[in-house]
């Protein structure tokens, strides 16, 4: 099966300006979501979408950041204006939920924003 | 809020030695743990998970055990290889519905 696709891979930008990410999951997964990985971290969850709908937002700056997925397929995460500390690489993942108690997440090759 | 908590932060080990790196957790209605590995520059990947029903799981080299009473699990890596050498994650997931991550563990096998 084809895999979680992100573009674009590498992105360089002056603080205050915009930028957007674009994901596209794996064919059929209803869920879908947006990691933030800073460096030498772990990855923390910004969004869960669950088809088109927010499953859970809540540790999105939402004073800056922006989410949406038209038509429970693909995805935009826009940063508007970005700061310095929003350098970091911005992963997608796409999950089917596997049965009761299991949630696989396979995830994109990731975007990397360097913010300066 | 749901917390999970890894450590060691760096672990060297001599290649055939074990690795065992250990996590606990705060939320008691999580209920699937999945351990995912990181190469450099490269995507989290699965490598092994285990349901809450279950105390212990082995995949060839790699096992992972779970004791819910205590909130802990731990990935035990066996007779480990140069090419173990990654960023590895500890994860859960159950009553809030999303997958929460631990800060990593940096491993290095030395040949």
């Amino acid at each position: 099966e084809a895999g979680v696709a992100q573009s674009p891979r590498y992105k360089i930008i002056e603080k205050r300006q915009s930028v957007a990410f674009w994901c596209n999951p794996i064919s059929g997964h209803a869920t879908l979501y947006w990691y933030q990985q800073i460096l030498g971290q772990g990855p923390k969850l910004l969004i869960q979408f669950q088809n088109n709908g927010v499953v859970d937002d809540s540790q999105l700056p939402k004073d800056r950041f922006s989410a949406e997925r038209l038509k429970g397929v693909d995805s935009t995460l826009k940063i508007q204006p970005a700061k310095l500390e929003d350098s970091a690489v911005y992963l997608c993942a796409s999950s089917s939920l596997l049965g009761a108690g299991a949630n696989v997440l396979t995830f994109g090759a990731g975007s990397r924003l360097t913010v300066l | 809020g749901e917390n999970v908590e890894q450590h060691p932060s760096t672990l060297s080990v001599q290649e055939g030695d074990s690795a065992v790196i250990k996590c606990t957790y705060s939320d008691s209605a999580s209920n699937y743990f999945p351990w995912y590995k990181q190469e450099l520059g490269k995507r989290p990947q699965l490598i092994i998970d285990i349901r809450s029903n279950v105390g212990e799981k082995k995949d060839q080299r790699i096992a992972v055990t779970l004791n819910k009473t205590a909130k802990h699990f731990s990935l035990h890596i066996t007779e480990t290889q140069p090419e173990d050498s990654a960023v590895y994650f500890c994860a859960t997931w159950g009553g809030g519905f999303k997958t929460i991550f631990g800060a990593g563990t940096r491993l290095f096998v030395k040949a």
